[in-house]
């Protein structure tokens, strides 16, 4: 079985912090990890992922992540929030080594909120 | 590319009524999936199709609910008789089945309200 927690329902932060989203996750064999934004009346838009390599992905609108095995976690991160920045945030997964299709398990979502 | 299509954009009925929900997933992409989105419980998976073919039904909350998908370009979510609980934000979404490190495209969804 895979699973994904997000902690935090609520992120806050003030315009040019950084910020962080937090995400780990559990797989029997070898994940693949996304992240997805949704924005309001909007469904849900890939952001970034990783498959293999190195650590540190990079992704659009200045995201980036880092994959920590020794963790299973796998946080989203930017430098300098922006107001626009303001939205649901979802961490999904999914086994590597899954034959039962490419089914991906979603967090629960985190809504970050960036103040002037 | 236009992306996942989903119509309506918004449907409003009463209860007891039946409601048609349609998708048309990006072109070439042969999986197939329906979310339901609400406050109390988050985004669930009900349903997903591999090559026109329902693979893993077991989201699907009750017998009311029904999924097809008679060809790769169409599938539709039924609802009937339809309850106020059924009220959420249903999305669509699509990838290729073969190809597990692409991520899926989503619908910008349908908002049902049921009364």
């Amino acid at each position: 079985a895979q699973s994904v927690a997000q902690p935090e329902d609520q992120v806050n932060v003030a315009e040019g912090n950084p910020l962080t989203v937090k995400c780990t996750y559990s797989v029997s064999g070898n994940p693949y990890l996304f992240w997805y934004v949704q924005y309001p009346n909007r469904g849900l838009q890939f952001l970034l992922k990783y498959i293999t390599g190195d650590n540190l992905v990079k992704g659009s609108y200045g995201f980036e992540a880092e994959f920590n095995k020794s963790q299973t976690s796998f946080h989203l991160k930017k430098p300098s929030a922006l107001v626009s920045d303001s939205a649901l945030y979802f961490c999904a997964v999914r086994d590597m080594n899954n034959n039962a299709g490419n089914m991906l398990t979603f967090g629960g979502g985190t809504r970050l909120m960036v103040k002037p | 590319d236009a992306g996942v299509i989903q119509s309506p954009r918004h449907e409003v009925t009463e209860m007891g009524q039946e409601v048609t929900l349609r998708c048309k997933p990006i072109s070439g992409h042969n999986s197939l999936f329906w979310y339901r989105q609400t406050m109390m419980r988050g985004l669930e998976l009900l349903i997903y199709f591999n090559n026109n073919v329902p693979i893993d039904d077991s989201g699907m909350p009750e017998d009311r609910f029904s999924a097809k998908m008679p060809n790769a370009s169409f599938s539709t979510l039924k609802i009937q008789p339809s309850e106020p609980r059924d009220s959420a934000v249903y999305f669509c979404a699509s990838s290729f089945r073969q190809a597990r490190r692409s991520p899926l495209h989503f619908g910008n969804g349908t908002r049902l309200t049921v009364t």
